[in-house]
């Protein structure tokens, strides 16, 4: 069954740089996952699609300090020279046929 | 401008139905796979269905198989949900989402969102 585990919870200093992970379950480690901004009170935004080779594919408008990255299971977002803006729930997102599945997301605090 | 847009949302009693709406615009509606996901106060994502483009697929949560169904009509660029037999459970932001191709694939575009609350 395929399911994407995050951390409930990160931290990191203004202008200080953050790396979120989201782990995909046993027998899933080459899918692709999505990454999703939720900014307080708005509604999602697609930032990118992280591929398991760590190329990815970010997605219109969507700044260079946002990058990502794999490792194994591991999808990475990377976050650097944190800006208060970037303060926000972060969710990963895979899929298969005929099924979308999330993440419990990553609220992310900048000091 | 591409860009989806949801409304139907409202008051409704358990055991009450509504339909929502997700109207499209600035891309090829009927070659993309189109979804629904909402997000109970306070909780995270949670995938409610998805219509696949090519075929017209429908593919359902099981918490909303027998009571959610799904429809398109690519005359209006408009994708519908219907819900039935709603439970107090189902209060949630509803969000529209395309996907990235015609079938599975990751969400690229989200609406802003359309609030059901089930209540008497």
């Amino acid at each position: 069954q395929l399911v994407v585990t995050q951390s409930p919870s990160a931290s990191a200093s203004l202008g200080a740089s953050v790396k979120l992970t989201c782990t995909l379950s046993s027998g899933h480690s080459s899918f692709a996952i999505a990454w999703h901004q939720q900014q307080p009170e708005r509604g999602p935004r697609y930032l990118m699609k992280v591929n398991s080779d760590g190329s990815h594919t970010k997605g219109d408008g969507i700044p260079d300090r946002f990058s990502g990255s794999s490792s194994g299971a591991e999808r990475y977002l990377t976050i650097s020279s944190l800006q208060s803006e970037d303060e926000a729930d972060y969710y990963c997102q895979s899929w298969g046929s005929g099924i979308q599945v999330f993440g419990g997301g990553t609220k992310l605090t900048v000091l | 401008e591409v860009q989806v847009l949801e409304s139907g949302g409202g008051l409704v009693q358990p055991g009450g139905s509504l339909r929502l709406s997700c109207a499209a615009s600035g891309f090829t509606f009927s070659s993309f796979a189109m979804n629904w996901v909402r997000q109970a106060p306070g909780k995270g994502l949670e995938w409610v269905s998805s219509f696949y483009g090519i075929y017209g697929s429908t593919f359902y949560a099981d918490s909303m198989k027998g009571r959610f169904t799904l429809s398109r009509d690519s005359s209006k660029n408009t994708l519908y949900l219907q819900m039935n037999s709603l439970r107090a459970e189902d209060t949630a932001v509803y969000y529209c989402a395309k996907s990235s191709g015609p079938d599975r694939g990751y969400l690229d575009l989200w609406g802003r969102g359309t609030l059901v609350t089930v209540s008497p």
